[in-house]
Order: C-alpha cells, then structure tokens, then sequence
C-alpha cells in the first residue's frame, strides 16, 4: 500500500509569505496528525484530524496556522503570514484507530527567510 | 503535562561498538513507551515499543526495556552496524484524552564509523 505522502518535500518562503502544505494519508485511515519539529528540539504534536473534523487541535502555535482536511481525505496546513520561526520541518501521520501505531511522511522542510 | 527527555547527541561511535541511548519520561498512569528512528531522507518510523511496566520491546537488534520505577526507557543494541546511523526518537502515548498525542523527545544522532 501507498504510505503517507507529503508535498512539498522542502519549501523555501520569504517572512510574510504564505506557504501551504498537504499530506495524503495512508486510504482508509480516518485519523490524521500533524506535527513540526523546530531547530533540532522535539517533535511537537499541532492537530489531530478524525475524518474532516478536528478532534484536537491544542498545539496549534497560534493563529497563523490553519489546517483542513475537507472531505476526511488530504488535509492541507497554511501558514500565513509565514514567520522566521515557523521554520522546521512539518511531519504528517495517520493511523487507522486513534490508538493505533501512527504512519508517518518523510515530512516538508520549511525555511522562512 | 507528560514529556520525554533523551540524551543529547550527537553520538558517534565505531561499528560493532555497544550502544545506549537515554530516556527517561514524566507521565501519569501507565503510557505507552515507543522509539521511533528516522533514517536520512526518510519518515519517522517505528523502532520498537512497551506498553506495560517490565515490557521489553525489540527490533533488528535493538532493545528497550520499560522501566516504571526509574521512568526509564533506554534503547541498547550490542553491536552497531554503519547501517544504524540516523535520527532516534524516544515517545510516550497517554490514554484516555491523551491518547491522540504522542509525546517526543529531542532526537539523538547516531553516527556510526566504518
């Protein structure tokens, strides 16, 4: 089967701009998560999506940030305006049960200048 | 809240050398115990995992034993191979409403000398 795709693969934006990144997941699975991780630290937990509707979104940074998954297959994450902090690389996963072992993309790196 | 702390890398040592990784985690009840490995280029993949205090997990080589009364999860293999270099993660997964996250570490880099 298909993994988890993740598209860009790297993105390069001026501060200001906006940037907006898609993750396909594995077909059949109705949960859905992002994470980021930022300068080397941990990887941080954003939104968790259960089919299109957002079940938890508490890591969500702030406002800027926007993710939507309409219809409960691909989900999309915009960040407008893009900030010098908001670099990191934006990994994407799903699984099959809320529970259940998470599939993850090779992730979308992205520098804002 | 829960969170994972893991030894700072980079780690590099020779082939066949003995490796422990570090980690230990702050969490109520009984989470879940996971390390996840990310080659270069690629995802975020499952290494191995516990899910009950005294579990031991392992995969190609690698162990980790889920240690409740250190809150320790440490990640060994006996003999390392150049193959093994890459990113790992140690994690946690609550339940209940906490079972949506999964909780990271900072990642420790392993490099491996022919």
């Amino acid at each position: 089967e298909a993994g988890v795709t993740q598209f860009p693969s790297h993105s390069v934006i001026e501060k200001g701009q906006t940037v907006t990144l898609r993750c396909d997941p594995i077909s059949g699975h109705d949960n859905l998560y992002w994470y980021r991780r930022v300068m080397g630290k941990e990887i941080k937990f954003l939104l968790h999506f259960v089919k299109e509707s957002k079940q938890d979104e508490s890591g969500m940074p702030n406002n800027r940030f926007l993710a939507e998954r309409t219809g409960g297959t691909y989900s999309t994450l915009k960040v407008q305006p893009a900030e010098l902090e908001d670099s990191g690389v934006y990994f994407c996963a799903s699984s099959q049960a809320a529970g259940g072992p998470l599939h993850f993309g090779n992730g979308t790196r992205l520098t804002v200048t | 809240g829960d969170s994972v702390t893991q030894m700072e890398g980079p780690v590099t040592l020779s082939e066949e050398a003995f490796l422990t990784i570090n980690c230990t985690y702050t969490a109520t009840g009984y989470p879940s115990l996971f390390w996840y490995v990310q080659y270069p280029g690629e995802g975020l993949q499952l290494l191995l995992k516990a899910t009950k205090a005294d579990d031991k997990g392992s995969n190609k080589g690698f162990e980790a034993t889920y240690r409740k009364e250190t809150t320790s999860f440490h990640l060994e293999k006996g003999s390392v191979q150049v193959s093994d270099s890459a990113v790992y993660f140690c994690a946690l997964r609550g339940y209940g409403s906490s079972a949506s996250k999964i909780i990271f570490g900072s990642g420790t880099r392993l490099s491996i000398r022919p």
